[in-house]
């Protein structure tokens, strides 16, 4: 069946490290794999697209990987901040209209 | 600024009446746009896949009945959640792909509660 893991519903930092969130999927062939952040009763706000030929796109402070071959996407937050708090999710786009999301992962920064 | 937006943003009714959402496109034209419905604590499901000028696609296990989508414009589609009861009580979010990038971006949301 298909999945789309991320790593531990949550993840706590100190302020300053770099915070780390995968996104493990089995059974898609994604063309592209995006991430988002969703404050508590807040719809997904985009913060970056990575696609299939890609192995690494950069934000400011954020970085994102896609390995097709370990089906991974690893999602950094460099310098992280209390602002940072949030929780993350990733989507694979199967191109056309299939669009599904990850479990999400709670992150929480402390001063 | 805010590139899909969404209207009402909380709505509280009685069990038995219809809620319409709309989403709106404001930054390019959306030939497709989607719902979705979030519970607390909850990752987000996909309920239907609006298509402007043709039926919506609904995921399985998703009333078309009960969630009528209209896509009457290329900015415009609505959920309306008819004879709406307790448990259709949640959090709605639609998006909106943009064909220039392949990014979908979403809406703000709208809690609805139903008593």
């Amino acid at each position: 069946s298909q999945k789309i893991e991320q790593n531990s519903e949550a993840l706590n930092i100190q302020e300053g490290k770099t915070a780390t969130l995968t996104c493990n999927y089995t059974n898609y062939s994604p063309a592209y794999l995006q991430w988002y952040r969703q404050d508590p009763g807040r719809g997904p706000v985009f913060l970056l697209l990575i696609r299939e030929n890609e192995k690494e796109k950069r934000k400011e402070r954020l970085k994102v990987t896609f390995d097709t071959t370990l089906k991974q996407s690893l999602f950094h937050i460099t310098a992280s901040q209390p602002a940072d708090s949030a929780t993350y999710l990733c989507a694979l786009d199967n191109t056309g209209n299939q669009f599904y999301f990850g479990t999400g992962t709670s992150l929480t920064v402390i001063p | 600024g805010a590139v899909v937006s969404q209207h009402p943003s909380r709505v509280i009714c009685k069990s038995g009446t219809s809620v319409k959402i709309e989403c709106r496109s404001l930054d390019f034209q959306a030939t497709t746009m989607f719902w979705y419905r979030q519970f607390p604590k909850q990752s987000l499901m996909l309920m239907a896949t609006s298509n402007e000028g043709s039926k919506a696609t609904y995921e399985q296990g998703v009333e078309k009945d009960k969630f009528l989508i209209n896509h009457a414009s290329l900015t415009l589609s609505t959920l309306t959640v008819t004879s709406a009861h307790p448990e259709d009580s949640s959090f709605y979010i639609c998006s909106a792909k943009d064909p220039r990038r392949g990014t979908q971006y979403f809406g703000p949301g709208t809690r609805l509660l139903v008593l």
